[in-house]
């Protein structure tokens, strides 16, 4: 069955960096698009990043880009986002999902950036 | 602020019918399908609707989706305690080049 399962996540000093990864598996990764979609606390879903099934096209939401990088290791099947001078308001739980329509997502790992 | 426009709650009694809206501009959901989530407190979102009113496989026929123009709906019918939980819309935007949300409904089932 198809599964997405991220990890990486932490807490992180405001400046910081951090890097969450998705493995995927039950489905051909290669043939997919993927995007990253975030959540802060107590809020709406927020589209964060796509990746396009080869690895070009990219795209990123205006509140990110410049800061974060999306990549992906097909042979590996997994997706990356590496998130530099991280701020406080990129606290969220970060969920990679399959698509769209994201049909798939994953269980989501958590991201807090404090002092 | 979202871009894709829909109230902030919604409620009803068990076996009622409600509907949640969903509004956006030329670029999103006149121009592209529209999908709804489902997301219970703590879990990731569940695909509900894809394409405006399709459903996926295991998706029960009490929920159903409809679009016209620029707005579009959710509709749940024979409301069940455990249909209580948020509910968001999304959209392709062609001028972004990107998905765009909605703020999300919280529906409460009284």
């Amino acid at each position: 069955q198809v599964q997405l399962v991220e990890s990486g996540g932490g807490l992180v000093k405001p400046g910081g960096s951090l890097r969450i990864s998705c493995a995927a598996s039950g489905f051909t990764f290669s043939d997919y698009f993927m995007h990253w979609i975030r959540q802060a606390p107590g809020k709406g879903l927020e589209w964060v990043s796509y990746i396009s099934s080869r690895g070009s096209p990219k795209k990123y939401a205006d509140s990110v880009r410049g800061r974060f990088t999306i990549s992906r290791d097909n042979a590996k099947k997994s997706l990356y986002l590496e998130m530099n001078s991280l701020r406080a308001e990129d606290t969220a739980v970060y969920y990679c999902a399959r698509g769209p329509p994201y049909d798939y997502w994953g269980q989501g790992i958590r991201v807090t950036v404090s002092s | 602020q979202s871009v894709l426009t829909q109230p902030p709650s919604a409620s009803g009694t068990p076996g009622q019918r409600v509907t949640i809206s969903c509004s956006g501009i030329s670029s999103n959901i006149r121009s592209d399908t529209v999908n709804w989530y489902q997301q219970f407190p703590g879990t990731a979102p569940k695909l509900l609707i894809y394409s405006n009113n399709q459903r996926p496989s295991g998706v029960p026929d009490r929920f159903s989706g409809s679009k016209s123009g620029t707005s579009v709906s959710l509709a749940i019918s024979g409301l069940q305690s455990e249909d209580e939980a948020d509910y968001y819309c999304a959209a392709w935007d062609d001028g972004l080049n990107g998905p765009v949300f909605g703020g999300g409904t919280k529906l409460t089932v009284l």
